[in-house]
């Protein structure tokens, strides 16, 4: 079966721009969550979504960083005002339903010039 | 709070010699271990996982781990190298009673060499 799949593979925006990422969970999970890899900080947990409840957001570096899931299935997470700080992989990962593995996709590349 | 410690950022090992990967974790309630694998520009692939059933855990690609509580230690090993297990190597921890959100340790990069 498919795979969580994330859009784009590779983004290169200007300081400044907004920038939206998009995460496609494995059909029928209901846990989405979103990571951050970078040489500087490793890999770190950004938001959380789990069905209809209100998203885990305490991983969120800044108000500049939203993410929303509609329909409990596609994710998309949005970047404003991009910072050079803000390069990085961004890995969306979704689990199902009393299971506690996590199924990540190939993750967004963001370069900010 | 969680925390997860990976000794050693690189470690090379001759074909066919032992790996071993070392991580230690730090938490409050009991953990969930898991073993992540990434190939260059590639996402993250569960080797293997821990969730308080057997202590040693077997996982694919013939890696296995040790839950020793005791020593809070959740070492990734292999008998024997094989040149495709050159990867960066990620433990990480989760809590079921916080959404199982994963935090990771630093990753180790396995050098394997002819």
């Amino acid at each position: 079966g498919a795979g969580v799949s994330q859009s784009p593979s590779n983004k290169v925006t200007e300081k400044g721009k907004d920038v939206e990422l998009r995460c496609d969970p494995i059909s029928g999970h209901t846990a989405l969550y979103w990571y951050r890899q970078s040489l500087g900080q490793g890999l770190e947990f950004l938001i959380y979504f789990q069905g209809n409840s209100a998203p885990d957001k305490s991983g969120l570096p800044s108000d500049r960083f939203s993410a929303e899931r509609t329909g409990g299935s596609v994710s998309t997470l949005t970047i404003q005002r991009t910072q050079q700080e803000d390069s990085a992989v961004y890995l969306c990962a979704s689990r199902g339903q009393g299971t506690n593995e996590q199924f990540f996709g190939p993750g967004t590349r963001l370069t900010v010039l | 709070a969680q925390s997860v410690t990976q000794l050693g950022s690189h470690v090379s090992v001759s074909e066919g010699a032992l790996v071993l990967l070392r991580c230690n974790y730090s938490s409050s309630v009991p953990p969930y271990l898991f073993w992540y694998v990434q190939y260059p520009n590639q996402g993250l692939q569960l080797l293997l996982k821990y969730t308080s059933a057997a202590t040693l855990v077997k996982g694919i690609n013939g890696f296995e781990a040790e839950f020793k509580k005791s020593e809070t230690s959740f070492h990734l090993t292999k008998p024997s190298a094989h040149m495709s297990d050159a990867a960066e190597y990620f433990c990480a921890v989760s809590d079921n009673n916080a959404g199982n959100m994963l935090t990771f340790g630093g990753g180790t990069r396995l050098m394997v060499k002819p």
